[in-house]
């Protein structure tokens, strides 16, 4: 079935970097953009940018921007976003997501979350 | 702040319809029909319930229904049962050098 598997739970600490994996089966992984969200403890989702599986293209959300890299790997289906010179209010889980049609559109699926924790 | 703007809090009764809002502006909802909403139950990741303003996906119950007047989407829930309970959260497309937003998410409490 279709399913996006995300790498397990990380603790950091502040200044370090962190790079979660987001691994794709049961469709083609280039024929459907993947978006990244966060949502810190008790609030809201946010998100943090878009990468194109296919030609590797990315966009970011302007808070992010210097500080975020989406990358993928075309042979093992997988797309990674990193986020550097953490601080304790990038405490959250990041979710993968994929979306239903082009880049504007809803996220029909989504991976199951990764607790990033950062942490002196 | 999040861009688009949610009730914090709504609740019915089992068997009650509900709305939910989702203002924005022009930018974004208004715009374009790319709103979607998410459910969220506690420790879950979302879960799509509506698409283009008004499409559910295959699996969704016809109980979920949404809409858009203006600036404002509706997310509306009838014959609410206790599974309803969740948070949700209506997103757009925007003209915005962010390209996509949320709204701070709707806490369903069904009594």
């Amino acid at each position: 079935q279709v399913q996006l598997v995300q790498s397990g739970a990380e603790v950091k600490k502040p200044g370090a970097s962190v790079k979660v994996s987001c691994k794709a089966s049961g469709y083609t992984f280039t024929s459907y953009y993947m978006h990244w969200v966060r949502q810190a403890p008790g609030q809201g989702l946010e998100w943090m940018g878009i990468i194109n599986p296919s030609g590797g293209s990315t966009s970011y959300a302007q808070k992010f921007q210097g500080r975020v890299t989406m990358t993928r790997d075309t042979s093992t289906s997988t797309v990674y976003m990193e986020l550097s010179s953490l601080r304790s209010e990038d405490t959250a889980v990041y979710y993968c997501a994929r979306t239903l049609g082009g880049p504007d559109d809803a996220f029909d699926i989504w991976g199951q979350g990764t607790m990033v924790t950062v942490s002196s | 702040q999040s861009a688009l703007t949610q009730p914090a809090s709504v609740s019915g009764s089992p068997g009650q319809s509900i709305t939910i809002s989702c203002t924005g502006t022009s930018s974004d909802v208004g715009g374009y029909n790319y709103v979607s909403w998410y459910q969220q139950h506690p420790g879950k990741a979302p879960k799509l319930m509506i698409y283009e303003v008004s499409n559910r996906p295959s699996g969704v119950s016809n109980r979920f229904s949404g809409s858009k007047s203006g600036n404002t989407a509706s997310l509306t829930i009838s014959g609410l049962q206790a599974e309803d309970e969740a948070d949700y959260y209506c997103s757009s497309y925007t003209s915005s050098s962010t390209l996509l937003v949320f709204g701070g998410g709707t806490k369903l409490t069904v009594l």
